[in-house]
């Protein structure tokens, strides 16, 4: 399968703790997206890369939200100290730059706080 | 402060007839514009898009229309199939930004 791939798929964790997600995004795709999706809602920017380089941030929600694209490649986003508010599924996404607009969405990491 | 709204937050439509979402925009700066569709359990799949330069755009049963001047843009299916129930989100990229807005979506049923 060459789309792109989250894990883990379900997440559970209490109060407090640092959960981390990792996406693969799909090969050729230069740019990854990080998106939050909650009950009723559309997804929620957080973050974006192209490559290596993260060119938005600031959507981010907090400061103990984190996220990495080391040597461009899969990503990582961290939670730290996490509360019942972050219960959310947690959506990566790829494109190549150039088609920008047209993403391609992993299934998801879905968040538990208890 | 919402800059895509879907007013709609459901439809429901017979199979064979045709199925209207529809999304409003605020930024008309703005200048490309899509729609997605999710299912249950999985990540939402690009449908169809346009750019700021046309008003519409075909791909077999759906067609998304762009009314600059209202800051609307709808999407139609026809004939609509019952595998075509599923949220639809509306999404707009440009302006500022580089990356997608979204909106709160439309979740869609069509009845057999």
């Amino acid at each position: 399968d060459t789309g792109v791939s989250q894990d883990p798929r379900h997440k559970i964790t209490k109060r407090g703790q640092n959960v981390t997600f990792r996406c693969d995004p799909i090969s050729e795709h230069n740019r990854l997206y990080w998106y939050r999706q909650t009950l009723g809602q559309g997804p929620e920017f957080l973050t974006y890369f192209q490559n290596e380089a993260q060119l938005e941030k600031s959507r981010l929600l907090s400061d103990r939200f984190s996220a990495e694209r080391p040597k461009g490649s899969f990503s990582t986003l961290e939670i730290q100290r996490t509360e019942q508010g972050d219960s959310a599924m947690y959506l990566c996404a790829s494109s190549l730059a150039v088609r920008a607009g047209e993403l391609f969405f992993g299934e998801g990491s879905r968040l538990t706080v208890l | 402060d919402q800059q895509v709204k879907q007013n709609s937050p459901s439809l429901s439509v017979q199979e064979g007839r045709i199925s209207i979402l529809n999304c409003d925009y605020t930024n008309s700066m703005f200048d490309y514009f899509l729609w997605y569709k999710k299912y249950p359990a999985e990540g939402p799949t690009f449908l169809i898009s346009i750019s700021s330069i046309k008003d519409k755009n075909e791909d077999g049963r759906f067609t998304v229309f762009l009314n600059k001047s209202a800051k609307h843009l709808s999407l139609h299916i026809v004939p609509s199939q019952p595998g075509d129930s599923a949220v639809y989100f509306c999404a707009v990229y440009g302006g500022s930004q580089g990356n997608l807005i979204f909106g709160k979506g439309t979740k869609l049923s069509v009845k057999p």
